[in-house]
This record gives C-alpha cells, sequence and structure tokens, in this order.
C-alpha cells in the first residue's frame, strides 16, 4: 500500500492566519481526500483533488477557506485560511489503495488556533 | 443518503473479554466497507476491505463480517493493547469517496 508523508505533524497558530499542510505520496494516485476530525468526533471528507483540475468541495467546505493545489499525481497542499479556533481539528489527507488495502491515511496535522 | 451509524459509542472490557462492534449502514450499493483501528494522535490504520454479503475476513484477534445492512467486528479475547477506536467505512458504488461512521472507543483493562 502507499506511504504517505504528512507536514506539519502539529502547529499552534494565531487566529487570522494561514497554514498550509503537505501531503507527500510515494507512488502515483489519481486521487487524494483531505479529513477533518474535530476532537472527539469521527472523520469528516472536505475535499477530493484531482490532478489536473479543481478539486471538489463537500457541503459546508468551500474553496476560500481551505484551498487545495495538486501539482502532480504524488502531492497535494490543503491551506485553512484565516483560521478561528472552531478550525482547530487534526486535518488528513488520504489515498485510495490498491487491491484489498483500502484507503490509505497520512499521520494527520494537529491544528490548534489561539 | 449514504449513512454509517455505529454501536457502542463506547465498550470497556476486561482482558480476555470477547465482544462484538456493530457498523449499520445505508448505501445506494455498495462497494466496499472498511474497517479502521485509530491511536490517539494518529492516522486510521486500515484492517479490512468487506465487499459482498456474507464475507468474512480474520486478522489475528479481530474478525470482521458483513451482511447487506450490517457489519461486525468480533474482537476475541483481547488485550489492553486492542484499545483504540475503532472505525467503519463505506463507499458506495457511484462514488469515489468513502463515508465514515463515528467510531466506537474501545478500552481494554488489563
Amino acid at each position: 500500500s502507499a506511504v504517505i508523508s504528512q507536514k506539519p505533524s502539529r502547529d499552534i497558530c494565531q487566529r487570522g492566519t494561514s497554514l498550509t499542510i503537505q501531503c507527500q505520496v510515494d507512488s502515483q494516485v489519481t486521487m487524494m481526500f483531505w479529513y477533518r476530525q474535530q476532537p472527539g468526533q469521527s472523520l469528516t471528507l472536505i475535499a477530493t483533488a484531482n490532478q489536473g483540475s479543481e478539486a471538489t468541495y463537500e457541503s459546508g467546505f468551500v474553496i476560500d477557506k481551505f484551498p487545495i493545489s495538486r501539482p502532480n499525481l504524488t502531492f497535494s497542499t490543503l491551506t485553512v485560511s484565516n483560521m478561528s479556533p472552531e478550525d482547530s481539528s487534526i486535518y488528513l489527507c488520504s489515498v485510495n489503495g490498491q487491491d484489498n488495502y483500502g484507503y490509505t491515511f497520512g499521520s494527520g496535522t494537529r491544528l490548534t488556533v489561539v | 443518503e449514504d449513512q454509517v451509524t455505529q454501536s457502542p459509542e463506547a465498550l470497556r472490557l476486561q482482558e480476555g473479554e470477547s465482544s462484538s462492534l456493530n457498523c449499520s449502514y445505508t448505501v445506494s450499493g455498495l462497494r466496499g466497507l472498511f474497517w479502521y483501528r485509530q491511536d490517539p494522535g494518529k492516522g486510521p490504520e486500515f484492517l479490512f476491505t468487506l465487499y459482498s454479503a456474507g464475507e468474512e475476513k480474520e486478522k489475528e484477534r479481530l474478525k470482521a463480517t458483513l451482511t447487506k445492512k450490517e457489519s461486525f467486528l468480533h474482537i476475541t479475547a483481547p488485550k489492553p493493547e486492542d484499545s483504540a477506536t475503532y472505525l467503519c467505512a463505506v463507499q458506495a458504488s457511484s462514488a469515489s469517496k468513502i463515508i465514515f461512521g463515528s467510531g466506537t472507543r474501545l478500552s481494554i483493562r488489563p
């Protein structure tokens, strides 16, 4: 299965600022997925990122708040813009595995907004 | 609308006490049902994929089963290191994304 490197692993940010999270995969993948996991909650899909096209956002998430880049088949970034304390969450990227390996997840970025 | 419901929300067991976690789902054509384990501060770790009713998969003390409406994750003689949150997710046949349930927090006491 794919191996995902996600950076940073954690950060504490001031409200009103932006943070860009990077996700690097060790193999080429068509789709990459960005999730948010709020404290004590399960995973909620933010958007699906395809290389060469605009990301597809889920209901409740907008491009101005969570711009995504997908410059090639192994890399993607998610930016959390104009942050508020409500954005404090774990953000995870994911790719579809092959055969029976399911979807693989990065180790996550723990974001705290103060 | 596709939906995944997990129960119980939390489960505390004594070491060696077997039990089952439930995942009920509603989906417009099931492409796959996934079980993950998540430890605090880490991303979900893939356990199983089930594709059709009647299918079963095993890994160490864990066994996952699937019917047309639900999946069970059976834990046999659990150990403290099995303590984690177990997440269930489904993928509809027409979708590329997967939808997660709220998870079951499992705690195994020595």
